[in-house]
């Protein structure tokens, strides 16, 4: 059974830092591994889509890494900002399974 | 841009009553999913629909759950007999093919059950 750890569970970095979240997970049998943000009370929008033979994603200021042999995931945000300040979901993809989240990353950006 | 849109976007209900969350899934998406989130807990999975019919569901989806579509467009959810535990978050969710390619969800309807 898939189970998917992040670290750090909450993350409070100055205006502007450079930053890295970690995900790690159990099953690596995965298709690929999708990186969401959720916002308070708000719902969980798709920021990122790693197909298991991809070693990175860019978006933006964002970039994700995959390696899908030892499980593992990373989120960059580059020059990070207040509006950057959510809940980061990791969430590996298998076969057909339903997708398996985690409890995230609280990250909060102070100005 | 496509969007997954869910009404209503907060519901209170008084337990025992049925209550029905809708969903309108982007329009060439063939799978369609609802999860739900209960406060300060992780996102749980409870049924994916394909096909014009069921094809998961975790053990959260008993007897009193049931998914719809009823035509085109629409994805519902029903609750038959809301419980104070049903309070939660519920999810939308859909893809074009399986959970191999990338889900997006809606906004979420905040259920409240008193």
């Amino acid at each position: 059974k898939q189970e998917v750890t992040q670290i750090p569970a909450a993350l409070s970095v100055p205006e502007g830092e450079n930053l890295v979240l970690n995900c790690s997970f159990t099953d690596s049998a995965i298709y690929n591994l999708q990186w969401f943000r959720q916002d308070p009370g708000k719902g969980l929008t798709s920021l990122l889509l790693i197909q298991s033979s991809q070693r990175e994603q860019t978006s933006g200021r964002l970039n994700a890494s995959l390696d899908k042999s030892s499980g593992r995931s990373t989120l960059y945000i580059a020059a990070s900002q207040p509006g950057d300040s959510a809940t980061y979901l990791c969430v590996p993809q298998g076969g057909n399974t339903p997708l398996v989240f985690g409890k995230g990353t609280r990250l909060s950006v102070i100005a | 841009e496509p969007e997954v849109t869910q009404t209503p976007s907060h519901q209170v209900t008084q337990m025992g009553q049925e209550v029905i969350l809708r969903c309108v899934p982007i329009s060439n998406h063939l799978y369609f999913y609802w999860y739900r989130q209960i406060l300060g807990q992780k996102v749980e999975f409870l049924v994916s629909f394909y096909n014009n019919e069921i094809s998961e569901k975790s053990e959260i989806f008993d007897d009193q759950f049931s998914v719809e579509r009823p035509d085109g467009s629409n994805f519902t959810l029903k609750i038959r007999s809301t419980k104070l535990e049903d309070s939660a978050m519920y999810f939308c969710a859909s893809s074009v093919g399986g959970a191999h390619t990338e889900a997006f969800f809606g906004q979420g309807t905040r259920l409240t059950v008193v």
